[in-house]
């Protein structure tokens, strides 16, 4: 089993609409959550923290369930700029190491 | 806020060349940077932990003789290719943590370097 998973879509969702997608993690003891963004051919960017409580940035909204152990990124009022590829990255309770996620491309079409 | 900068954005060389790739942490001291790899439509695949003043630390399955690290100051680690080959091309990224009030724990990447070996 892969350390972080996602599913890599595509995810079509016409403009306007409401898209989410899971990340699940193997490793109970990791620590932080993040959601980045990244264009075709082009560097990560970060788009959000994930905290245990939840938290929401304008239309994006993120959720860690640690029960479970899957975070969550949820775009509301999809925007065509919001076709990206969205990783899920992991860092562990020890040292500086991240794990990235496969990445879940999403397109959103007119 | 923070900037990473990475040189060259592209680079094709011949197979059996070395290549140089440069990462420069622009506005902010970083002793700490990490190199990744990713393949068309991958994930990002991190190669290696680079040290400043020290060794660079190597993931599992990656040469170290062949992806040479040197981190001499607290803002320019560089990744060397040696004697690269066509399996080494790929898209080269590196990163950094910073870590102050305001931006802790935020990565930042360098605009990563695309490498065709002929």
């Amino acid at each position: 089993r892969k350390e972080v998973e996602q599913d890599p879509g595509p995810f079509n969702v016409p403009e306007g609409a409401t898209v989410a997608f899971n990340c699940t993690y193997s490793n109970s003891a990791s620590q932080s959550f993040f959601w980045y963004r990244q264009d075709c051919r082009k560097e990560p960017k970060l788009l959000m923290s994930v905290y245990s409580s939840g938290n929401e940035d304008g239309r994006f909204t993120a959720q860690l369930n640690r029960a479970s152990q899957y975070i969550s990124l949820l775009i509301r009022d999809s925007k065509l700029s919001d076709s990206a590829t969205y990783l899920c990255v992991v860092k562990q309770a020890a040292g500086n190491k991240l794990t990235f996620g496969g990445g879940t491309r999403v397109l959103v079409k007119p | 806020g923070a900037v990473v900068s990475q040189h060259p954005s592209r680079v094709i060389c011949k197979s059996g060349t070395s290549v140089k790739i440069e990462c420069r942490s622009l506005d902010f001291q970083a002793t700490t940077m990490f190199w990744y790899r990713q393949f068309p439509k991958k994930s990002l695949m991190l190669m290696a932990t680079s040290n400043e003043g020290s060794k660079a630390t190597y993931e599992q399955g990656v040469e170290k003789d062949k992806f040479l690290i040197n981190h001499a100051s607290l803002t320019l680690s560089t990744l060397t290719v040696t004697s690269a080959h066509p399996e080494d091309s790929s898209f080269y990224i590196c990163s950094a943590r910073v870590l102050r009030e305001g931006l802790s724990g935020e990565l930042f990447f360098g605009e990563g370097s695309r490498l065709t070996v002929l």
